[in-house]
């Protein structure tokens, strides 16, 4: 089945410090969302990427699809204690009708 | 957006037996779906509910083991089958809203322990 990997597992960061976790599938995708979900939480949705090469921001988070729409990332600048939860890419492929598969997830922590 | 319940919101159930989880949304959905999510891992996509007919189920997964059901666009069930303690989880009832990006909305979950 369609892998997607994500890196890295957990990040511990202090407050204030910027924060990446990158998304790598085996199989190229159709679109990639990115999800958060908090401790005890549900996951939330956050965005959806559709094109090669797309950039789009969200106040602080920043995303991004590669080229050949087999990675995404997640940028998040001067975390705050508030971002704190796991945050999972979603890919999907068209072929095997549209569902999409969740990323293994970063789990973020952020020290005030 | 869709808000959605699921019941219950946990249980505790003796091996052999199962256990149905109901999923019911406040509008009508295009797709639902039912993820397994096991404490502090990823999800995994257990199914697609079609309203209708028979649900589409991913690699390792069932009927037998994990028959659904979705009679109509807002609601769907989940049976976990003849539970072993490897059933305990998470499920989450996931849907897809008419127009929009895609997204995904979840439910709470229930949270099944198998003694």
């Amino acid at each position: 089945g369609q892998q997607v990997m994500q890196i890295p597992q957990y990040q511990h960061v202090q407050e204030g410090e910027d924060f990446t976790t990158y998304c790598n599938s085996s199989t190229t995708l159709s679109n990639i969302q990115w999800y958060k979900q908090r401790p005890g939480g549900h996951p939330v949705f956050l965005i959806q990427l559709v094109k090669s090469g797309e950039v789009k921001k969200q106040k602080r988070l920043t995303f991004q699809f590669g080229e050949a729409k087999k990675n995404s990332s997640l940028h998040i600048t001067a975390t705050q204690t508030t971002d704190v939860g796991t945050y999972f890419c979603a890919g999907s492929i068209l072929i095997a009708g549209n569902q999409f598969y969740f990323g293994t997830g970063t789990s973020l922590t952020v020290i005030p | 957006s869709a808000v959605i319940s699921q019941k219950p919101s946990r249980d505790i159930c003796q091996r052999g037996t199962s256990l149905t989880i109901q999923c019911q949304v406040d509008s009508q959905v295009t797709m639902m779906f039912w993820y397994r999510q096991q404490p502090g891992q990823s999800l995994t996509l257990i199914a697609t509910a079609n309203q209708g007919s028979e649900a589409t189920y991913e690699s390792g997964f069932v009927i037998d083991k994990f028959p659904i059901s979705r009679p109509n666009l807002t609601f769907s069930t989940l049976t976990v089958s003849n539970m072993s303690p490897e059933d305990s989880s998470i499920y989450l009832c996931s849907v897809r809203a008419w127009g929009g990006d895609d997204e995904q909305y979840f439910g709470p979950g229930t949270r099944l322990t198998v003694t």
